[in-house]
């Protein structure tokens, strides 16, 4: 099962509502988690089964979507946000890059 | 919590084979559920998932790299490990250890990742 992410880039300033999306070559239910990472970090779980916030994780980080199309939404860029974020079902989505406007 | 920490050689010759081990705690490798999951980062780019043990001794594999890759557990010590043979450059990356506490749901706990490098 392949993964997409878009958009590959997105620049964004502190406040804005960002939002990424991840389609699945095939359905495959909610079994999708989302991460984040910056450089030379280990990456960190936001988010599982599509929608279920990791414990820790601030609630301006949300998912949804099930079958083939998800969404990573942050509802207020923080200064902390600036990274990239993948999906994951069992391989990856490419990444999406968070840059600064 | 559950602890991971990656170890072995950083530096792997052309055509041999990289070994890697991840030494759990807080967990057993023995305890059900668990999905025992090694994946890389190679320098630039994004995560690439290699395969997991799980069910103490189940495994599953990247296609693209199943017919190099071997994971396997040592209960004894409560650890698993990777071999990936005939490497090239290719192979160069951060190879990270990570466990989920069931299947799908999210790698929640990761090592710090080991960079391997392969060059002669």
């Amino acid at each position: 099962i392949q993964l997409t992410q878009s958009p590959s880039t997105v620049s964004a300033s502190v406040g804005d509502r960002v939002t990424i999306t991840c389609r699945a070559s095939q359905s495959i239910s909610d079994l999708l988690a989302w991460y984040q990472q910056k450089p030379g970090k280990v990456p960190k779980l936001l988010i599982f089964k599509a929608s279920s916030l990791e414990s820790g994780v601030p609630s301006r980080f949300s998912g949804s979507g099930s079958g083939t199309d998800f969404t990573l939404t942050i509802s207020s860029l923080q200064p902390d946000d600036f990274a990239t974020y993948y999906c994951q079902h069992q391989s990856f989505g490419q990444g999406t890059k968070v840059d600064m406007k | 919590q559950v602890q991971l920490q990656e170890s072995g050689p950083r530096l792997v010759k052309p055509s041999q084979t990289l070994s890697l081990t991840c030494t759990v705690s807080g967990a057993s490798i023995r305890a059900g559920g668990f999905y025992w999951t090694w994946l890389r980062q190679r320098p630039g780019e994004g995560l690439e998932w290699i395969g997991c043990i799980f069910n103490s001794g189940t495994t599953d594999y990247n296609p693209s790299l199943k017919s190099r890759v071997t994971i396997s557990p040592d209960t004894s010590n409560n650890r698993f490990s990777l071999e990936l043979k005939f490497v090239t450059a290719a192979d160069t990356a951060v190879y990270y250890c990570a466990s989920e506490s069931g299947a799908y749901l999210g790698l929640d706990s990761w090592g710090q990742g080991r960079l391997v490098t392969v060059s002669s």
